[in-house]
This record gives C-alpha cells, structure tokens and sequence, in this order.
C-alpha cells in the first residue's frame, strides 16, 4: 500500500521560496505522474503541477512561472519549490500520486497528509 | 481557466439518494471522459471515489456512482449515511494548456 510523507516549512514572509518535500513508501516514483495540489484555508482545491519520468512537468498556467517539480528516484521523494510567495500562497499543499503514466485523465490517489504554508510578514 | 461549477451545498436524509452536478465546457468536462471525484472529510486530505467518470476504485462503496451528459458530470450517492457528511470536488482534464481544473466543491449534508 502507497503512503505519501511530506514535510517543510510552515511559515514565510513575503517574496521567500515555499520549499516541500514529499516521500513515497510502499511503492515507486516510476509509472506514474507526482502531483501538487493546494488548498486555501476554507476554500476548494487548486492543481499546482505534476511530473513524471523525473523530467517531464505540467504546471497550472497561473503558477507556471514561479514553480518547480522535481523528483529525486535515488530517496523516492518528490518536491516542490513555489517562488516570490504572497499571502495569497498562504494554503494546505499536498502531494498525491497521480494517473500511470500512459493514461490521461486526473486520478489523485493516495494524498499526503497535507502541509499549511502561511505567508505573512 | 475558470473552475468548474458545483452547488455549494446539497442535503439529504439517512437511505435517501443525492445528485452533485459538476459543470464544465465543451473545452473540459464536455471534450473528455476523464472526470473524477474527491470525498475530503474536514481535517482530512481528500480521498478518490471516482475516476473516468463512472470507474470506482478498489474499496469504494458502489453506492457511490457517476455519470456524464454534455458539459454536466455527476455524482450520485444512493443509500446515504452519516458517513457521506463530507465535501466532494470535481476534477477534470482540461487539454494540453490548462491540463486539470477543480470544481469548488459542494457541502453534503446528511440530516
């Protein structure tokens, strides 16, 4: 059975860098997409991006230009680094295995437990 | 790219059924049969019930079912229970340039 542990910090200010890591036990990086998935405090979910083949990356058009999705198959752990933060960052990230590789579709399952970020001078 | 559209809330009483409407566009939920739903329990990270639409996954109830006509996704939960007290999120692939969008979620009440 897939569990997903994630980690990092819990508060920034203004213009840091949100940095997140997230590690996969039971189970391999390999054939599947690695998904980033955030929620605002009392509001829905927003995809952030995923990634596979520890190259090929998707990101969400609106937070394309400030994120970065890596993986790290030596530690079987996935990460995500969110740029120039502002409060409107302030949410629970999580990480969550994605679809297989060759098939298309979102397909979130298992989630990490969640992580708040707050941004706040 | 907007999210897609569900009602913030529906209710429903222990054995009854319930409806959640997911509203997309031709350019999402209307082009692709790659919907999914997410239960999420307050506290909890949010859990897959459905995906391509229609396909349950190992330990799932099947009371739980969805369907798709034109833009409008759905998700059905017969014989409600206590349990079902959650909110739900609707998922959908959305092409090459937008890639996924979240509905807004709907509050499942069970009176």
């Amino acid at each position: 059975q897939v569990q997903l542990q994630q980690w990092g910090a819990g508060l920034l200010k203004p213009s840091e860098t949100l940095s997140l890591t997230c590690a996969v036990y039971g189970g391999s990086l390999s054939g599947y997409y690695w998904s980033w998935i955030r929620q605002p405090p009392g509001k829905g979910l927003e995809w952030i991006g995923e990634i596979v083949h520890s190259e090929y990356t998707n990101y969400n058009p609106s937070l394309k230009s400030r994120v970065t999705i890596s993986v790290d198959t030596s530690k079987n752990q996935t990460s995500l680094k969110l740029f120039s933060v502002t409060a409107a960052d302030t949410a629970v990230y999580y990480c969550a295995r994605g679809r297989p590789a060759m098939v298309r579709g979102p397909r979130f399952d298992p989630w990490g437990q969640g992580t708040l970020v707050t941004v706040s001078s | 790219q907007s999210a897609l559209t569900q009602p913030a809330s529906v209710s429903g009483s222990p054995g009854q059924s319930i409806t959640i409407s997911c509203t997309g566009t031709s350019s999402d939920v209307g082009s692709y049969n790659l919907v999914s739903w997410y239960q999420q329990r307050p506290g909890k990270a949010p859990k897959l019930m459905i995906y391509e639409v229609s396909k349950r996954p190992s330990g799932v109830s099947n009371r739980f079912s969805g369907s798709k006509s034109g833009n409008t996704a759905s998700l059905t939960i017969s014989g409600l229970q206590t349990e079902d007290e959650a909110d739900y999120y609707c998922c959908s692939y959305a092409g090459t340039s937008t890639f996924i969008l979240f509905g807004g979620g709907t509050k499942l009440s069970v009176l």
